[in-house]
């Protein structure tokens, strides 16, 4: 079946520095891949799409300039934290449509996941 | 806006007991509902899923209909096992908004023998 990887799986970070995650679909070209966030407790929140060749999409209330999307190529996105903050601790989780559709009712692929924690 | 509210955990059963977990929705229209599943240690897996109204989604003993009089979409298997322990989260997609999808908190299941 469709994978997609996710890495690293954690990682530990000073303040002050930045973070990059990376997210590849091995197995399928991917041209939008969506980025989102958990924190303990509650629902994987939107963060943004990711746009093979185009800037990505950012949900409300989001910040841009510190979570930087690149998605280079149709099988590679990063998210990279920008000077990372302890209140950026947080689960980080792609995903992407295999089937390329878009649409409302093609499920999507996860990673398995960034468990980040900025010290 | 679209949401979904899914009911809490942590959810404990023995083995062979009949699990129920509810999921309600708010949705303009008629959004796609799905159920993913989380193991330990592994990424979001899609479980399954029902795209209109009255639709049945069913995998691995799971079941869940598509309700839209009551706007639920509840998760039903007959008989757990030791293995289905795990999070479990309720999700759904907007009608024609593409891929967008709003997941419930999730509820975790732990079974055991």
């Amino acid at each position: 079946g469709a994978v997609v990887s996710q890495h690293p799986s954690w990682v530990i970070c000073k303040s002050g520095t930045s973070v990059k995650i990376e997210c590849r679909s091995l197995d399928f070209q991917a041209t939008t891949m969506f980025w989102y966030r958990q924190f303990p407790k509650q629902s994987l929140m939107l963060m943004a799409t990711s746009n093979e060749g185009s800037k990505a999409t950012y949900e409300q209330g989001v910040e841009k300039d510190k979570f930087l999307i690149n998605h280079a190529s149709l099988t590679l996105s990063t998210l990279t934290v920008t000077s990372a903050h302890p209140e950026d601790s947080s689960f980080y989780i792609c995903s992407a449509d295999p089937t390329g559709e878009g649409s409302y009712n093609s499920p999507l692929h996860f990673g398995n996941g960034t468990r980040l924690t900025v010290t | 806006g679209d949401s979904v509210t899914q009911m809490e955990g942590p959810v404990t059963l023995s083995e062979e007991a009949f699990l129920t977990i509810n999921c309600t929705y708010t949705a303009t229209g008629y959004p796609s509902l799905f159920w993913y599943v989380q193991y330990p240690g592994e990424g979001l897996q899609l479980l399954l899923k029902a795209t209109k109204a009255d639709d049945k989604g069913s995998n691995k003993g799971f079941e869940a209909t598509y309700r839209k009089e009551t706007t639920s979409f509840h998760l039903e298997k007959g008989s757990v096992q030791v293995s289905d322990s795990a999070v479990y989260f309720c999700a759904l997609t907007p009608q024609n908004t593409g891929n967008q999808f709003y997941f419930g908190t999730g509820t975790s299941l732990t079974v055991i023998p």
